[in-house]
């Protein structure tokens, strides 16, 4: 079945550091691909989306590229700060074999970004 | 903001008894889903529904049945709960329409089972 991989946390950074999350999956088919975020506290919410292969999307200063070789969905920052600090959650979503539609997530990384 | 309303918020119960976890949404939206968190497994799919009365199990469906009636509410029961159960709940909504749509988030629901 689907799966993600991402790397596992904390990962704890200074403020205005370069920032990399792993992310890789296993589908059969062509998911869409996403990353969500998740302050304390709250629900996750949608960072960014790529929904084809070499796609990339980007949001708050945030990158990610669908790379299908790869089977790889990395998030990049070039320069972390406090503000950032959260919970990062790699995901993808694809079909069935009915038809329907199902999202499937990674672990979460807590990245800590210190003053 | 999504329209998106669990309730409770907070919820503490005793083994064996039976609990039931209840998502709203105002979107209008066919898919919902619950998720349950946990340190180290991230959000677990434990049900989804496709449309009204049309449901399918996630990855660790087992103590947990779920129904939805109207398009706007999707329940999630616990027939009798264990400790192993508790969590944070999570419900989510996404128009379907194809895999490339987002889905939405509720604030979660915290079960403590004791």
């Amino acid at each position: 079945g689907n799966s993600v991989t991402q790397m596992e946390g904390p990962v704890t950074l200074s403020e205005e550091a370069f920032l990399t999350i792993n992310c890789t999956y296993t589908a059969t088919g062509y998911p869409s691909l996403f990353w969500y975020v998740q302050y304390p506290g709250e629900g996750l919410q949608l960072l960014l989306k790529a929904t084809k292969a070499d796609d990339k999307g980007s949001n708050k200063g945030f990158e990610a590229t669908y790379r299908k070789e790869t089977t790889s969905f990395h998030l990049e920052k070039g320069s972390v700060q406090v503000s950032d600090s959260a919970v990062y959650f790699c995901a993808l979503s694809g079909s069935t074999t009915s038809g329907t539609y199902k999202y499937i997530f990674g672990t979460g990384t807590r990245l800590k970004v210190l003053a | 903001d999504a329209g998106i309303t669990q309730s409770p918020r907070h919820k503490v119960t005793e083994t064996g008894t039976p609990v039931t976890l209840r998502c709203h949404q105002t979107e209008n939206h066919r898919y919902m889903y619950w998720y349950r968190q946990d340190p180290g497994h991230g959000l677990r799919l434990i049900h989804y529904s496709y449309g009204v009365k049309d449901t399918d199990k996630g990855e660790v469906s087992d103590g947990y049945s779920v129904s939805r009636s109207k398009t706007e509410d999707f329940l999630l029961t616990l027939e009798s709960a264990t400790s192993s159960q508790t969590s944070v709940y999570f419900c989510a909504i996404s128009e379907g329409q194809s895999m490339n749509t987002e889905a939405f988030f509720g604030q979660g629901t915290r079960l403590t089972v004791v």
